[in-house]
This record gives structure tokens, C-alpha cells and sequence, in this order.
């Protein structure tokens, strides 16, 4: 019965390159959300998708972030062009329907040196 | 503009006695709380959670309290046992849709379980 998978659990990126985070939802979840953390701070909602779907995405920076939820495969969290200020961890949280209860995964550790 | 805060950042008790971990919140349209518990290098555990139709849950150790005049919750974990000490994050959400799904946390408590 596994759960949240998160991928990689780090992943270091030089300025200006391009950070792929993944996400692979508890089966049978299609609710996926994204958070990130940052130092000292708790963590903060980036965006919610449910399959093929982008349904909030309030949080999310509006340039060089994206998020998507394919049909198969896992949401994947995108950040293109990476600054030192994206360096935190990023967490994804799945929930079988959108009322219920979210459950983590285990985070990347984003580093942009 | 901190709609949830935690304003104790680390609290020590002895094993064997109650911690008790506080969390306030501005937004009246909260609706329902959760508490979840985190370890370092891992993500978030779910915890336990209140309605704001109750004042009250329990999960054997844990039991969750919520004021709502006061716009206050806190967790009560009787014993503590030194496996508790963690980062403990207060999470609240809203019951308008669309946006209801999204969980605005506090900054965490560091709750260290001293034997």
C-alpha cells in the first residue's frame, strides 16, 4: 500500500537551468496538490490539479513555474530557469476526492547553487 | 499576512507528561483543521483533524481542541513519548469551493520529548 512517491528526493541545479520535480499520487488518488517550503517557514500551496486538470493555481509564481497531471504517468512540477530563491523543499500531497484529507510524500530538495 | 500562526517555535516536555501545542487563526472562513506531525528530511504526517462543528476529537493519545470564538485550536498528546518530538504544523481550510481544497499552515512548533 504505498504511498505519496516523490522524485528525486534531491536534485541540485545550477542558475538558470531547468528543475523537474515528480509526483506519483497514493493509487486511486486523482487529487494532487503541490506546496513548497522554504527555510525556517511552514509550507505554503502552490497549486492543485486533479487529472488533466489544472483547478488552482493560486500559488503558484506566475512565470517560470508550471505544473501538469497527465492522464498516466505522475504530475510533474516544472520551474524553468531556476534562481537561488527557488532552493527549498517541494512537497506534493494526494487526496481521493478534493474534501478528504491530504497525505505527503516525502519532498525534493531543491538546491540551485 | 499569517492567516494560521504558531507563535511557539519549540516547546520541551518530560516523557510521561502532556504536551500541549497551540495554533491560532484570523480567517472565519476556516472550517476545518488538521495537525500533522514532521519528521526531518521527511514530508508531513497526517496527525488528526476538527470540524468546526465540533470542539473536540480524539485519537487515542491525541486529542484536538477548537475554540472557535477564540478562533484557537490546540493539540493535547497524553503521554508524550520521546518518539513525539517532531515539527508539529497547524493546517486549516476554507469551505468555499475551488479553492477549498488548498491547506494554509503555520510555521510549526518543534516539539522535543525530553526522557
Amino acid at each position: 500500500n504505498a504511498g505519496v512517491m516523490q522524485n528525486p528526493r534531491h536534485l541540485v541545479r545550477r542558475r538558470g537551468q531547468e528543475a523537474r520535480l515528480r509526483c506519483s499520487p497514493v493509487k486511486g488518488h486523482s487529487h494532487v496538490y503541490w506546496y513548497r517550503q522554504l527555510p525556517e517557514e511552514g509550507l505554503k500551496f502552490m497549486v492543485y490539479l486533479q487529472k488533466e486538470n489544472i483547478i488552482d493555481e493560486s500559488g503558484m509564481p506566475k512565470e517560470r513555474f508550471s505544473a501538469e497531471f497527465p492522464k498516466e504517468g505522475p504530475s510533474i512540477l516544472r520551474i524553468q530557469q531556476v534562481v537561488r530563491g527557488d532552493s527549498a523543499a517541494y512537497f506534493c500531497a494526494s487526496s481521493p476526492r478534493g474534501w478528504e484529507t491530504q497525505y505527503f510524500g516525502p519532498g525534493t530538495r531543491l538546491l540551485v547553487l | 499576512d499569517q492567516q494560521v500562526k504558531q507563535n511557539s517555535p519549540s516547546l520541551s516536555v518530560q516523557e510521561g507528561r502532556i504536551s500541549i501545542l497551540n495554533c491560532d487563526y484570523t480567517n472565519s472562513m476556516f472550517d476545518y483543521f488538521l495537525w500533522y506531525k514532521k519528521y526531518p528530511a521527511e514530508g508531513p504526517t497526517f496527525l488528526i483533524s476538527i470540524s468546526s462543528i465540533k470542539d473536540k476529537n480524539e485519537d487515542g493519545r491525541f486529542t484536538v481542541f477548537l475554540n472557535k470564538s477564540a478562533k484557537h485550536l490546540s493539540l493535547h498528546i497524553v503521554p508524550s513519548q520521546p518518539g513525539d518530538s517532531a515539527v508539529y504544523f497547524c493546517a486549516a481550510r476554507k469551505s468555499s469551493s475551488g479553492s477549498a481544497r488548498q491547506l494554509t499552515f503555520g510555521s510549526g512548533t518543534q516539539l522535543t520529548v525530553l526522557p
